[in-house]
């Protein structure tokens, strides 16, 4: 079990709008703790999509957007395309582990 | 630009060592905390160690505390996993990875190696 929280699999049709929530605790995106969010096409590594809760990367399309609110966050992709077919996740801190870092179990986008 | 190249991976009997090695190239390694990630077959991402950029303060996963040793050698622009005690849940691709400033508190990772295959297993 992920300290965050996020579904499993979310899907859209080419050119909808889909959003991936994060959910997490008082002791981490709750305590105020960033909120950051990786692509991760299968067989590749990640690629950061979102720092900071809503700050993209150069490179990143504007498609792509972040916010954050409470003990939750949530990742927001519009004009779904082919390519944006892969896997999500977000990543903050927590203050109740030794590790520090951690990471959503990471959700599966399928483009219909 | 940023590279990070990982090696070291490979087969390893339960209870036995590796060492994982990162060769960083394309920034100036010693101004940046570094960190271990790894993902389980079919798993999701897994947060194993960090760094910072001194090298003065390491922070682990609970999962691996006291089995695993995160290193820098900064003259060699270089990052390392030692891993102790090896166990079949270990069974990982282990992706180094750069975090964009000196400590990493609160930070993302903004470049990531291509991994390396660590197959626990007798």
């Amino acid at each position: 079990q992920s300290v965050l929280t996020q579904p499993p699999s979310v899907s859209g049709a080419p050119g909808q709008r889909v959003t991936i929530s994060c959910t997490g605790s008082s002791s981490n995106i709750g305590a105020g703790y960033d909120v950051h969010w990786y692509q991760q096409v299968p067989g590749t590594a990640p690629k950061l999509l979102i720092f900071g809760n809503s700050n993209r990367p150069s490179g990143v399309p504007d498609r792509f957007s972040g916010s954050k609110s409470g003990t939750s966050a949530s990742l927001a992709i519009t004009g779904l395309r082919a390519e944006d077919e892969a896997d999500y996740y977000c990543q903050s801190y927590d203050s109740s582990l030794s590790g520090w870092g951690v990471f959503g179990g990471g959700t599966k986008l399928t483009v219909l | 630009e940023v590279l990070l190249l990982e090696s070291g991976g490979g087969l390893v009997q339960p209870g036995g060592s590796l060492r994982l090695s990162c060769a960083a190239s394309g920034f100036a390694f010693n101004n940046y905390a570094m960190g271990w990630v790894r993902q389980a077959p079919g798993k999701g991402l897994e947060w194993v160690s960090a760094i910072i950029g001194s090298g003065d303060s390491t922070y682990y996963a609970d999962s691996v505390k006291g089995r695993f040793t995160i290193s820098r050698d900064n003259s060699k622009k270089t990052l390392y996993l030692q891993m102790n005690s090896l166990r079949a849940e270990d069974t990982a691709v282990y992706y180094c990875a750069k975090f964009p400033n000196r400590d990493g508190y609160n930070s993302n990772f903004d470049y990531w190696g291509q991994g390396t295959l660590v197959t626990v297993s007798s």
